[in-house]
């Protein structure tokens, strides 16, 4: 058990599909974040909320939509996405998005758009 | 902003060697610096961290040191074991500005045996 589960572990879809990454956490955190990990390259900071509020969103393209419905949960929806969005979308959670504290990440969602 | 750079890239080393990883950060009011190792097809999972009042920290096989004056830290792992080949990210807290982890790029760790 993780305490950060993401769900799907796998997902391939095309450029015309629309598509949803799911997180939960069971740590009690009140902060959630999107990242993307693409082949060497830095991890990349998408979304961050906290108590399901956005606090950041790190200049990520409109065809990435997240929604935090409560602070247990996070979605990443897809649509008309690029073959360079490909990549490890992690999401992750934290005691507090202002606090420098761990972040405890999910297995990750590896993205194969065609 | 906050600017954390990773060396080396990548990194080979016999079983029972040391291994010892480097970042640099730019912004000199970070005050937190965790270490993520992140093996194949799972994870980043935290192995250690630092704040700025200190400078070096312990935890068994690995240790991180800081010098804030250089700004710069280190990855220092001991007596490496098979089970040590990951790929190994430093990061960077800022107290200014946006205040979220920025990442190096990340060193690809491999032990030999």
């Amino acid at each position: 058990e993780t305490g950060v589960t993401q769900t799907p572990r796998h997902l391939v879809m095309g450029m015309t599909n629309k598509k949803s990454l799911k997180c939960e956490q069971h740590l009690g955190h009140n902060a959630m974040y999107w990242y993307k990990q693409s082949a060497k390259k830095p991890l990349e900071l998408m979304f961050v909320y906290s108590l399901e509020e956005r606090v950041e969103n790190n200049s990520v393209p409109s065809r990435f939509s997240p929604e935090c419905p409560n602070s247990s949960h996070l979605f990443l929806h897809l649509h008309t996405l690029q073959p360079e969005d490909s990549a490890l979308y992690l999401c992750a959670s934290s005691q507090s998005h202002r606090s420098n504290s761990p972040l405890h990440f999910g297995n990750g969602t590896r993205l194969t758009v065609t | 902003g906050e600017n954390v750079e990773q060396h080396p890239s990548t990194l080979s080393v016999q079983e029972g060697d040391s291994a010892v990883i480097k970042c640099t950060y730019s912004d000199s009011a970070s005050n937190y610096f965790p270490w993520y190792k992140q093996e194949l097809g799972k994870r980043p999972q935290l192995i250690i961290d630092i704040r700025s009042n200190v400078g070096e920290k312990k935890d068994q096989r690995i240790a991180v040191t800081l010098n804030k004056t250089a700004k710069h830290f280190s990855l220092h792992i001991t007596e490496t074991q098979p089970e040590d080949s990951a790929v190994y990210f430093c990061a960077a807290y800022p107290l200014q500005g946006a205040q979220k982890l920025v990442f190096g790029q990340g060193t690809r760790l491999t032990i030999n045996p």
